[in-house]
């Protein structure tokens, strides 16, 4: 079964450094794509980044990019330049293939990031 | 684009009594729409994947009989709380995806349900 492990449950940074909010993952197909979420208070889910397995190039929008390390199945969060609104639940999910052509989404437990002025 | 809206936001109803939840895929067409549930301060939980006009796929230990769920267009389904208890209040939310592979999901607001 595919698993996500998120180990940070909260993490603090100070507005304008950068953090790195951990996700490591296990799955045995060679083929699946790893999301990264931001959950504010209000509850929406936004989605941030997107890498898949067979991108050779880590993937970056604009703030946000993705630190991945394949062959230690780990694909960590960057944020540059932290922003008071930055702060929320953050959540590493990958795409887990059924074969049938409907995928699903298998999410990690979620890292809080607070910022401070 | 790629807006999913939900409604109701939030709903109190007493033990017993069914609830409805709808999800709108305002501006594409999704043939895959996913029905997710989170406690507070948890992950989200598949609750099930339907497709447009055929039967949802629920996963292990979700009741189908108490959740029901129905794809019937392109833009909406339904998930529908039957006989909710205390133990069923929770955030739903709701996702959809454009092709049906699940490349991207465009998440709903959710909806916090409280029953009483």
């Amino acid at each position: 079964a595919q698993k996500i492990t998120q180990t940070q449950p909260g993490m603090f940074v100070q507005e304008k450094e950068a953090v790195t909010l951990d996700c490591t993952y296990d799955t045995s197909d060679p083929s699946y794509g790893l999301f990264w979420y931001k959950q504010p208070s209000s509850g929406e889910m936004i989605f941030l980044i997107y890498q898949g397995s067979y991108d050779q190039q880590n993937a970056t929008e604009g703030r946000y990019s993705l630190n991945f390390q394949k062959a230690r199945k780990s694909a960590n969060l960057v944020i540059s330049a932290s922003q008071l609104g930055d702060s929320a639940m953050y959540f590493c999910a990958m795409r887990e293939s059924r074969g049938t052509g409907f995928q699903k989404l298998v999410f990690g437990t979620g890292t809080r990031l607070l910022v401070s002025p | 684009g790629a807006v999913v809206s939900q409604h109701p936001s939030w709903v109190i109803c007493k033990s017993g009594t069914s609830v409805k939840i709808e999800c709108r895929s305002l501006d594409f067409q999704a043939t895959t729409m996913f029905w997710y549930r989170q406690f507070p301060k948890q992950s989200l939980m598949l609750m099930a994947t339907s497709n447009e006009g055929s039967k949802a796929t629920y996963e292990q230990g979700v009741e189908k009989d108490k959740f029901l769920i129905n794809h019937a267009s392109l833009t909406l389904s339904t998930l529908t709380v039957t006989s909710a208890h205390p133990e069923d209040s929770s955030f739903y939310i709701c996702s959809a995806s454009v092709s049906g592979e699940g490349y991207e999901q465009y998440f709903g607001p959710g909806t916090r349900l409280t029953v009483t």
